[in-house]
């Protein structure tokens, strides 16, 4: 079984602090995504990578970064946290399997900025 | 621009009772991808569909594919309690990204 795990389960920080929240993954994929899920806003791309040290950024890349130094492992950073970044993060991995690429996704990370 | 559709985006149903969830997409893609979220907790996969015609069932739960009409079904027969949850579609258009769709949120009565 595909196993992605997220540092955190819960995190509460305050405005202005550096945030970071770690994704790992057991099954050799290539790619590796962040997303964050907000009340009636859905699913929405922060960021994703497909290689060791590759990044793209989603459709909402403004007050994140990311790094990918490890194949297995890809962390999102909070350069300064602000409220509003306050959300459900939530880490996914897929690689080519049988012409799929099904996303698996991890616990999820509720982040409260105070 | 890509947009994944689905409706209802919230579904109240008795238990017992049938009923069919829609997403619609509007690009060409023969991937598309079910997952189901319950409440608090992360999205869990439930059906890969990677063809046209494709059929999937996992017990009261079937997904269904076409890919002309760019139109997938997740259809619940007889619902009961436990499937009350957040279903979402996800669309794959060959670029190691997903589109998911906005959500059904199902709540199962008795």
């Amino acid at each position: 079984d595909v196993k992605v795990t997220q540092s955190s389960r819960y995190l509460v920080k305050r405005t202005g602090e550096k945030v970071f929240l770690e994704c790992v993954q057991d099954m050799d994929h290539e790619n590796m995504f962040w997303y964050r899920q907000d009340p009636g806003l859905g699913l929405r791309l922060i960021y994703f990578s497909y290689d060791v040290k590759m990044k793209e950024k989603g459709d909402i890349p403004e007050g994140y970064s990311v790094s990918r130094e490890k194949k297995e492992r890809f962390s999102l950073i909070l350069e300064s946290a602000s409220t509003n970044q306050t959300s459900m993060y939530l880490c996914a991995s897929s690689g080519v399997s049988g012409g799929s690429y099904e996303q698996y996704f991890g616990p999820g990370t509720r982040l409260t900025v105070t | 621009e890509l947009k994944v559709e689905q409706n209802p985006l919230f579904l109240s149903m008795q238990e017992g009772k049938n009923y069919t969830i829609y997403c619609n997409y509007s690009t060409t893609s023969d991937r598309l991808y079910w997952y189901r979220q319950d409440p608090g907790k992360s999205l869990e996969s439930l059906f890969v569909l990677l063809s046209n015609g494709a059929v999937k069932q996992e017990g009261r739960l079937m997904a269904s594919l076409d890919t002309k009409a760019r139109l997938s079904t997740l259809h619940i027969t007889a619902a009961v309690h436990d499937l009350s949850a957040t279903y979402f579609c996800a669309v794959d258009i060959k670029t190691d990204k997903l589109i998911f769709g906005t959500g059904t949120r199902l709540q199962v009565f008795p």
